[in-house]
């Protein structure tokens, strides 16, 4: 089975600390993405990454940036954190497998912050 | 561009009785289409998916969705609920090529009544 998994369930800070929320993957695949998830919102994409160091702006990057050194490995920092960015953050893995893939994402079991 | 539509934020329903969860989108280019479902302080999970072939798609646990290419639904259905499927539904789209970016619905809630 194919296993996503986020550093902490539950992190709490202060206003200007740095965060970073880290994320693992065990079925190499190519695809990482980060997700910020809000009560009717739904899910919002933050950025994803496709390649080792390579990363592309999803819908709201704004205050975040993103680290892929390894396949396996995409962290998600807020360099500066702030009481907006008090949310539930999801960490998904899909594979493309030379054009046959389909989207289908593999999701860890995502971090609560709280910033205060 | 792409866009999911869940038009129901909520819904109550009593054990056993039938539920359905809309859902459309749009999309310029051809899409795969999804359910993900999330319990409570869990991350979300495959439902079921509709790649091609046979428009309905069913799941393990009694769920089953039907592509309507013309409406633009991919509503999810089931014909007895159980308490156990209490639980947060999101749909979602990817395209088939590039880099697949997923975009989601803002999901629903189902709430399953004793």
């Amino acid at each position: 089975d194919v296993k996503v998994t986020q550093s902490s369930r539950y992190l709490v800070k202060r206003t200007g600390e740095k965060v970073f929320l880290e994320c693992v993957q065990d079925m190499d695949h190519e695809n990482m993405f980060w997700y910020r998830q809000d009560p009717g919102l739904g899910l919002r994409l933050i950025y994803f990454s496709y390649d080792v160091k390579m990363k592309e702006k999803g819908d709201i990057p704004e205050g975040y940036s993103v680290s892929r050194e390894k396949k396996e490995r995409f962290s998600l920092i807020l360099e500066s954190a702030s009481t907006n960015q008090t949310s539930m953050y999801l960490c998904a893995s899909s594979f493309v497998a030379g054009g046959s893939g389909t989207g289908e994402l593999f999701f860890g079991e995502g971090s609560r912050l709280t910033v205060l | 561009a792409q866009s999911v539509t869940q038009l129901d934020s909520q819904v109550p329903v009593f054990e056993e009785a039938p539920v359905e969860l809309r859902c459309n989108y749009s999309s310029s280019v051809s899409v795969y289409l999804f359910w993900y479902v999330q319990y409570p302080n869990q991350g979300l999970q495959l439902l079921l998916k509709y790649l091609s072939g046979s428009t309905l798609v069913k799941s393990i646990n009694g769920f089953e969705a039907e592509f309507n290419k013309s409406q633009t639904s991919f509503h999810l259905r089931k014909p007895s609920v159980h308490i156990s499927d209490t639980a947060e539904y999101f749909c979602a789209v990817s395209d088939r090529g590039g880099y697949q970016k997923v975009t989601f619905g803002t999901g629903t809630k189902l709430q399953v009544i004793p």
